[in-house]
């Protein structure tokens, strides 16, 4: 069975404090990894998808990491506005949209 | 871009009634995705579509829960009869194969059950 896990529960950071949420994961021929951002009363909002062990991607202040075991999102001088919940999330090894989502991160900058 | 739109935003309901969720998904997409999201089991998927067929309904809960695509540019979720247990945050979602497999989500329909 799939499993996606993320850690920490939750993280705080006075603004400026860079820091790295992790997702490990478990599943039989990985198609992808992807990383979603959640605002309070929304819903979640793609950020990057990675594909292969190595891989990285940016944006803004967050940038992704893949290896073969687990997916980095490192935030570096973070600022209020990226208070949110960050979520990672792997499709199911034969079922093409099946994604399997982690509990996700909390994340709160203080200003 | 109009995005992903659900109807109602919020929804109250007694036990024993109906419920009928309703989605739009992005012109041009053909997968469709119903999601379910609980402090206690996060966000879990209930049943997807590709071009308005039903690909994997084993998220489905139970046979309360039902969920049609008529046509390309709408789905319905419908829940018959709701229970307390039912009461969570339903999101829809949808994607373009070609651009990958990142799926687009709505604003959420949160159900309270009474």
């Amino acid at each position: 069975e799939d499993q996606v896990t993320q850690s920490p529960e939750a993280l705080r950071l006075q603004e400026g404090e860079s820091s790295s949420l992790n997702c490990s994961y478990t599943v039989s021929g990985l198609r992808g990894l992807f990383w979603y951002r959640q605002d309070p009363g929304k819903g979640p909002e793609f950020l990057f998808t990675l594909y292969s062990a190595g891989e990285e991607k940016e944006k803004e202040r967050l940038k992704a990491t893949l290896t073969k075991k687990e997916s980095f999102l490192h935030i570096t001088a973070p600022k209020p506005e990226d208070s949110a919940t960050y979520l990672c999330a792997v499709p199911g090894g034969t079922s093409y949209g099946k994604l399997t989502f982690g509990q996700g991160t909390i994340l709160t900058v203080h200003p | 871009d109009a995005g992903v739109i659900q109807s109602p935003r919020h929804e109250v309901t007694e036990m024993g009634q109906e419920v009928t969720l309703r989605c739009k998904p992005i012109s041009g997409h053909d997968y469709l995705f119903w999601y379910r999201q609980t402090m206690m089991r996060g966000l879990e998927l209930l049943i997807y579509f590709n071009n308005n067929v039903p690909i994997d309904d084993s998220g489905m809960p139970e046979d309360r829960f039902s969920a049609k695509m008529p046509n390309a540019s709408f789905s319905t979720l419908k829940i018959q009869p709701s229970e307390p247990r039912d009461s969570a945050v339903y999101f829809c979602a949808s994607s373009f194969r070609d651009r990958g497999i990142e799926q687009y989500f709505g604003p959420g329909t949160r159900l309270t059950v009474t």
